[in-house]
């Protein structure tokens, strides 16, 4: 396993459109995260998933933003009506289940850059 | 009010010349602190992880250390290759579940 992997890299969109980003986890790992990061900034946690459910979802930033992991493995993350405010580093990450009560780190990958024109 | 703040904001050093990093949180219920490495327009690389006051990790240069409000991490003799934005996150209950929380980072230069 090479890690985690995230496609496309680089995304150029009009305001307006919609855009899906997608994410491979290390296979092992039954947790996924999403978060966002603009210059400057650390990554701003939006939702994550234990295997195929969703366990937090309150902090998407509006309810353009959705994330799906139907079979959790891979998971979608889905902006729609794209605005320049969501220009950003989209990351995603994942880890392994957290044991005895603490959460172990989480690995991520290069990150998705959108650009809303 | 943020619950994670790392200082300074950006550190300029001289090769070899060793100093601190500082993470500072006001989280109750620490489920785990970590710390991450960033290169520009990549994804955040982990380094440590820190579960309970006085605990230490050491990796090469880098230590991290842990006390009940705050964890250090010291880089000794840095060399131009550990020029990064580091990164430091806690894992604490937030509203009914375990969010993760990112400081806004260190950017650390080490000039030759």
């Amino acid at each position: 396993d090479t890690g985690v992997s995230q496609n496309p890299r680089h995304k150029i969109t009009k305001r307006g459109q919609n855009v899906t980003f997608r994410c491979d986890p290390i296979s092992e790992h039954n947790r996924l995260y999403w978060y966002r990061q603009t210059l400057g900034q650390g990554p701003e946690f939006l939702t994550y998933f234990q295997n195929e459910a969703q366990l937090e979802k309150s902090r998407l930033l509006s309810d353009r933003f959705s994330a799906e992991r139907p079979k959790g493995s891979f998971s979608t993350l889905e902006i729609q009506r794209t605005e320049q405010g969501d220009s950003a580093m989209y990351l995603c990450a994942s880890s392994s289940t957290f044991t005895s009560g603490v959460y172990n780190e989480q690995f991520f990958g290069p990150g998705t850059r959108l650009t809303v024109l | 009010e943020d619950q994670v703040t790392q200082s300074p904001e950006a550190l300029r050093l001289q090769e070899g010349e060793s100093s601190s990093l500082n993470c500072s949180y006001t989280v109750s219920g620490l489920r785990g602190l970590f710390w991450y490495r960033q290169d520009p327009g990549k994804g955040p690389e982990f380094l440590f992880t820190l579960y309970s006051a006085g605990e230490e990790k050491e990796k090469e240069r880098l230590k991290a250390t842990l006390t009940k409000k705050e964890s250090f991490l010291h880089i000794t003799a840095p060399k131009p290759e550990d020029s990064a934005t580091y990164l430091c996150a806690v894992q604490a209950p937030s509203g009914g579940s375990y969010i993760p929380t990112f400081g806004r980072g260190t950017s650390l230069i080490v000039h030759p």
